[in-house]
């Protein structure tokens, strides 16, 4: 299995709080990305990182920050979380190029709650 | 309309049936191609890569038609372990970011 750790993999908070979700990995790839899984949406992009420092936004953006300082980390913040933001959320990480290269392997989730 | 559309099924079949799964896509410099699996409150994990020529990997045969814009999933000889959820997963040339399906459900009953 591809090194991924989520932390923490379980988070009840109250609505206006910040969360961070932090996706440590093990395999030095170059591409990092959070997810949301929701039930009748699937998976669907926040943001994802193809480098120290480079970020891009995702489908779902709004309400949620990123930042990757070291290779091996990518932090997820939710700076004032709201109930919508209830969900399960997956990190997942590829080594970028063409063909299997594109593969991604997931992190086992985060599962939050916002009351 | 969405990239990437996959039936969501459910698909319910008995033990050792065949099922297929379709998804197609609506980007034609779509690159690479890949059907995943999801258990239930699982993340998803990676079934198989699918390649121009098509490819099988025991029960499971997976081919893309480019000029129709689908991939395909056949699983022959169902097991009630097959039971998960499959994700289409689309790439487009040298793009960092992968679109996925919203998966098919899949349930085998004894």
């Amino acid at each position: 299995d591809a090194g991924i750790t989520q932390s923490p993999r379980h988070k009840v908070t109250e609505t206006g709080t910040p969360v961070t979700l932090r996706c440590h990995q093990t395999e030095n790839h170059r591409y990092m990305y959070w997810y949301r899984q929701d039930p009748g949406h699937g998976l669907r992009l926040i943001h994802y990182s193809y480098g120290v420092k480079d970020t891009d936004k995702g489908e779902v953006s709004d309400g949620y920050s990123v930042s990757r300082s070291k290779t091996e980390d990518f932090l997820l913040t939710l700076e004032s979380a709201t109930s919508s933001q209830t969900s399960v959320y997956f990190c997942a990480i590829s080594e970028g190029g063409s063909g299997d290269k594109n593969i991604q392997y997931f992190g086992a989730g985060t599962r939050l709650s916002v009351l | 309309r969405k990239e990437v559309e996959q039936d969501p099924g459910p698909f319910n079949v008995p033990e050792g049936a065949t099922v297929a799964f379709n998804c197609t896509y609506s980007n034609s410099a779509s690159q690479s191609f890949f059907w995943y699996r999801q258990d239930c409150r699982k993340e998803p994990k990676l079934l198989m890569s699918v390649y121009s020529s098509g490819n099988e990997d025991g029960r499971f045969t997976a081919q893309l038609n480019r000029a129709s814009q689908y991939i395909s999933l056949l699983i022959r000889d169902s097991k009630l372990s097959d039971s998960a959820t499959y994700l289409c997963v689309v790439n487009k040339i040298n793009a960092g970011k992968s679109t996925f399906g919203d998966g098919t459900t899949l349930t085998v009953k004894p």
